[in-house]
C-alpha cells in the first residue's frame, strides 16, 4: 500500500542554519507530493507541492524536489529562522484520489 | 473569505459516548474531507464527502459517520466512543477536482475520559 516515511525528530538547529527533512514514499502510479506544516496549537498549512516527477516545489524559503527514482521529496530551507519551529509533514496524494497519506511528522526546533 | 472553520474547539466526552463535531468548508469548496491526528502522529483520512454523500473511506469502523449538507457544510459523528478516539479531528476542504489545494480547519481536540 501506499505509505510516507519521515525522519525522526526532533531536529533543532541554531537561526541561520541549513535545513533538511528527508522524506520516503511508497506509491503505485504517479503520486502527488505535498509538504504541510502545523504551528503549536494551529491545523495543518500546506508549505508546498510537488505534481510530476522532478518538479520543484518552492515558498517561504523552502524548497523539495520530487525524486521518482529514489522515491524522495526532502524539504529543504537554506538559514531557517525561529519562526520556522513547527511541525511538518510529508505527505502523499495517489493519482484519482482526494485522501492524503501523512507521514509520522518531524518537530524542528529553531534555537536563537 | 473565510476559511475552514471547525466547532467547538475542545471537547471532554466519556466512555460510550457519541460526539458531534462540525466543519463548514473554504468559501467556494464544495468537498470534505475528515481526518483524524493523535498525539505525536500524523494525520490519518477518515473519509470524504461530496455531494453530499460519502466518496471514500479510510480504515475507520462503522462507529464513524458523517453527513454533508446541501451549503457544504459537514458533520463528523462518533459513536461509543473509546479512550483510543482521543485526539484531534480535521476537516479540510477541497474543490472537486482541485485536490492539489485542501485547505486545512484548527480542528476539534477531543478528549475521551
Amino acid at each position: 500500500g501506499n505509505s510516507v516515511t519521515q525522519m525522526e525528530g526532533p531536529v533543532t538547529l541554531s537561526e541561520e542554519a541549513f535545513l533538511t527533512i528527508n522524506c520516503t514514499y511508497t506509491a503505485t502510479g504517479y503520486p502527488s507530493l505535498f509538504w504541510y506544516v502545523q504551528y503549536p496549537g494551529e491545523g495543518l498549512q500546506l508549505l508546498l507541492k510537488a505534481t510530476k516527477a522532478d518538479d520543484k516545489g518552492s515558498n517561504k524559503g523552502f524548497e523539495a524536489t520530487y525524486r521518482k527514482e529514489t522515491t524522495s521529496f526532502h524539504l529543504e530551507k537554506g538559514s531557517v529562522q525561529v519562526s520556522d519551529s513547527a511541525v511538518y509533514f510529508c505527505a502523499l496524494r495517489a493519482s484519482n484520489t482526494g485522501k492524503l497519506i501523512f507521514g509520522q511528522g518531524t518537530t524542528l526546533q529553531v534555537k536563537p | 473569505d473565510a476559511g475552514v472553520t471547525q466547532s467547538p474547539t475542545h471537547l471532554i466526552k466519556t466512555r460510550g459516548q457519541q460526539v458531534t463535531l462540525r466543519c463548514s468548508p473554504k468559501s467556494g469548496h464544495d468537498t470534505v474531507s475528515w481526518y483524524q491526528q493523535a498525539l505525536g502522529q500524523g494525520p490519518q483520512f477518515i473519509f470524504q464527502y461530496y455531494e453530499e454523500e460519502e466518496r471514500q473511506r479510510g480504515n475507520f469502523p462503522d462507529r464513524f459517520s458523517g453527513h454533508q449538507f446541501p451549503n457544504y457544510s459537514s458533520e463528523l459523528n462518533v459513536n461509543a466512543l473509546l479512550l483510543g478516539d482521543s485526539a484531534l479531528y480535521l476537516c479540510a476542504s477541497s474543490l472537486t477536482g482541485n485536490f492539489y489545494e485542501q485547505y486545512f480547519g484548527p480542528g476539534t481536540r477531543l478528549t475521551v475520559t
